[in-house]
Order: C-alpha cells, then sequence, then structure tokens
C-alpha cells in the first residue's frame, strides 16, 4: 500500500531563517506530487504540483520554492522566511496522468511557525 | 473555476445523533472527495465518489452529477467524528482541485 511520510512535524523559525520541508511517497511509482498550505481558518491553498523529477509548476507567486530530485520525493524550501509563511503545509500525492480524475492523499502535514 | 458551497459551516450533534453535509458545485467534475481534517490537521480520505452512493461503516456519500451535489451521511455520530470535513472537486484538464470551506462538526458526549 501506499504511504506518505512528511518531516518535521513542528517547526519553529526565526524570520528570515531558511526551511527545507520533505516529503516523500512510498508504493507507487510517477506520483504526481503536490504542496499544499493552510493558513488560520479552513481553506488550503495549492503552491505547487509536480508530474515528473524536475517538473515544478508553481500557483501562486510568494516568497517559497519546490523541488523533486527523486521521483518519490518532494521538497518545500525557502531562503527567508516571512511571518507570512507562518501555517500548516501538507503535502499529497495522487496516481496517472489525469490528477483532475484521481483521488488525491493528503500526508500528516507541518506545522511551521515563524516568529 | 468551480464554485463549491458547503453547508452547514457549523454543527454541534449530540453523540449518537446523525447528520447530514452538503456540498453544491457549480459545473460539471471529474473528481469529487470528501476529506476528514481531524483535531491534529490530518487530512483523512473519507470517499472517491464523483457519481453515485458508497457507504464506509457509519458513514455514506450521494453525489447527484446531473444536479450538482453531494451529500455526506453520517450516522451514529461519536466524539471522534469531530473535526472539519471537505469537499474536495476536480475538473477536467486541471491540477488545481476546489476545496470547499468545510463544515466544522462537534460531537459532545
Amino acid at each position: 500500500s501506499q504511504t506518505i511520510h512528511q518531516w518535521p512535524a513542528t517547526l519553529v523559525q526565526p524570520v528570515g531563517s531558511p526551511l527545507s520541508l520533505e516529503c516523500t511517497v512510498e508504493g507507487t511509482s510517477n506520483p504526481n506530487l503536490y504542496w499544499y498550505r493552510q493558513a488560520a481558518g479552513r481553506g488550503l491553498q495549492l503552491l505547487f504540483y509536480s508530474v515528473g523529477i524536475g517538473q515544478i509548476s508553481s500557483e501562486v507567486p510568494q516568497n517559497l520554492s519546490a523541488s523533486r530530485p527523486q521521483d518519490r520525493q518532494f521538497i518545500l524550501s525557502s531562503k527567508k522566511l516571512l511571518l507570512s509563511d507562518s501555517g500548516f503545509y501538507l503535502c499529497a500525492w495522487s496516481a496517472g496522468r489525469t490528477p483532475s480524475y484521481n483521488e488525491q492523499f493528503f500526508g500528516p502535514g507541518t506545522r511551521l511557525t515563524v516568529l | 473555476g468551480i464554485q463549491v458551497e458547503q453547508s452547514p459551516p457549523d454543527l454541534i450533534l449530540q453523540e449518537g445523533a446523525n447528520s447530514t453535509l452538503r456540498c453544491n458545485f457549480s459545473d460539471s467534475v471529474n473528481n469529487l472527495q470528501w476529506f476528514h481534517q481531524n483535531p491534529w490537521g490530518q487530512l483523512i480520505n473519507l470517499f472517491y465518489i464523483p457519481s453515485g452512493t458508497k457507504q464506509n461503516g457509519r458513514l455514506s456519500a450521494t453525489t447527484v452529477a446531473t444536479e450538482r451535489y453531494s451529500l455526506l451521511y453520517i450516522s451514529s455520530s461519536q466524539t471522534t467524528d469531530s473535526g472539519v470535513y471537505f469537499c474536495v472537486l476536480g475538473g477536467a484538464g486541471s491540477y488545481q482541485l476546489t476545496f470547499g470551506k468545510g463544515t466544522k462538526l462537534s460531537v459532545i458526549p
């Protein structure tokens, strides 16, 4: 069966510090991978998605970047964190090449607080 | 893009009660999922249901795609059902999923 991991689970970082969040998926090949952010309240915002190694699409211009160095690894980064980067970051995966058709599965999330 | 509306926004239930959550959407969809976000933030897949009816234990869901709505039924609610329930939609040719604003359910003993 497929599993998705994220780490760290929680993170407290000062403003201006760098960030690296990691997401890995097991039990599947060639997944579509996604990074979402959930700020205060309920909505999830899609930040990045990737359909393959080195292929990254950004949905929202921001202080963050993403990379996919391996098929089942997705990394969210920042060179200098802002207060507004605080939130709950969720990684997700889906199968196949028609992502709008396919079920998405989410990782446990990373709760980031920028002070 | 697709518009999605969930109702009610908040719901308080006594343990053991039944409830129906509704999701209305504005356009045809290829993907409709129901998620439960528990108090720890984990998004748990409940149903992948672009059309038809499915049941899983105390939960069931029905999507009537032609009328653009989906319903999530929770029977004999338990305190562990508390959290936020999201209806999530995917449209043709898009990587973007559209999340409803959710229904926050509180089940009290």
